[in-house]
């Protein structure tokens, strides 16, 4: 079965540190997507990235970077130089191409970036 | 501008009411999609529909019901039936069903008076 796990809670940082939240996630499909989406205290997910299974490419958005990696099943986020802004919960997703087709979502990491 | 629109923004229920929370979106995406949020807690999903006119049951879809007579809607009714119906609803939308991205909406919340 698939399961997403993110397994900080919440994290605290002061403004310009870097910081990395983590995602380790379950799956028996061999195709699958994974997403990161934020949810600013407004409350509205705010879609960030999707990465098929295949693509095991870093990527870089800016102070936004995401780290995959199949052998340790892992889709990490990091943001680099964080500003109050990026304060927000922030949820890693899962979506298998063959069973069920559904989200599977962790359950977030509150990150709190002080000033 | 295109995206999906909620509301009310908030919405108070009294024992034994049915309430209906709106879900609009001019994506012209296909498929749709309710979860439910409660408090220091991922999202899971009460119904999807995947077209109009159908729609299928998610994780947690006793309570509520639903309906997609358009394409462009998909409201979600909180039935009498769901004993604990306070929580933060998100409603969404993809261009298929399956691995495509979601977008959401801003979320109602719904409170037991």
């Amino acid at each position: 079965a698939q399961k997403v796990t993110q397994a900080q809670t919440e994290i605290s940082v002061v403004e310009k540190e870097d910081v990395t939240l983590d995602c380790v996630y379950e799956t028996r499909d061999t195709t699958y997507y994974l997403f990161w989406y934020k949810q600013p205290p407004s409350g509205e997910l705010v879609f960030l990235i999707r990465r098929n299974s295949f693509d095991e490419q870093n990527e870089i958005s800016g102070r936004y970077s995401w780290n995959f990696q199949k052998s340790t099943s892992s889709f990490n986020f990091t943001i680099t130089a964080s500003q109050v802004v990026d304060s927000a919960v922030y949820f890693c997703a899962l979506s298998e191409s063959n069973y069920g087709q559904n989200f599977v979502f962790g359950p977030g990491t509150r990150l709190s970036v002080l000033p | 501008d295109g995206g999906i629109t909620q509301s009310p923004k908030y919405l108070f229920r009294k024992e034994g009411q049915n309430v209906t929370l709106s879900c609009e979106q001019n994506l012209n995406h296909d498929a749709m999609y309710w979860y439910r949020q409660d408090p220091g807690q991922g999202l899971r999903l009460i119904y999807y529909s995947q077209i109009v006119n159908d729609f299928q049951k998610g994780d947690i879809a006793e309570g509520y019901s639903v309906s997609r007579e358009k394409k462009e809607s998909f409201p979600l009714t909180v039935t009498s039936a769901q004993k604990n119906p306070t929580a933060f609803y998100l409603c969404a939308s993809s261009i298929y069903r399956g691995p495509e991205t979601q977008y959401f909406g801003p979320g109602t919340r719904l409170l037991v008076l």
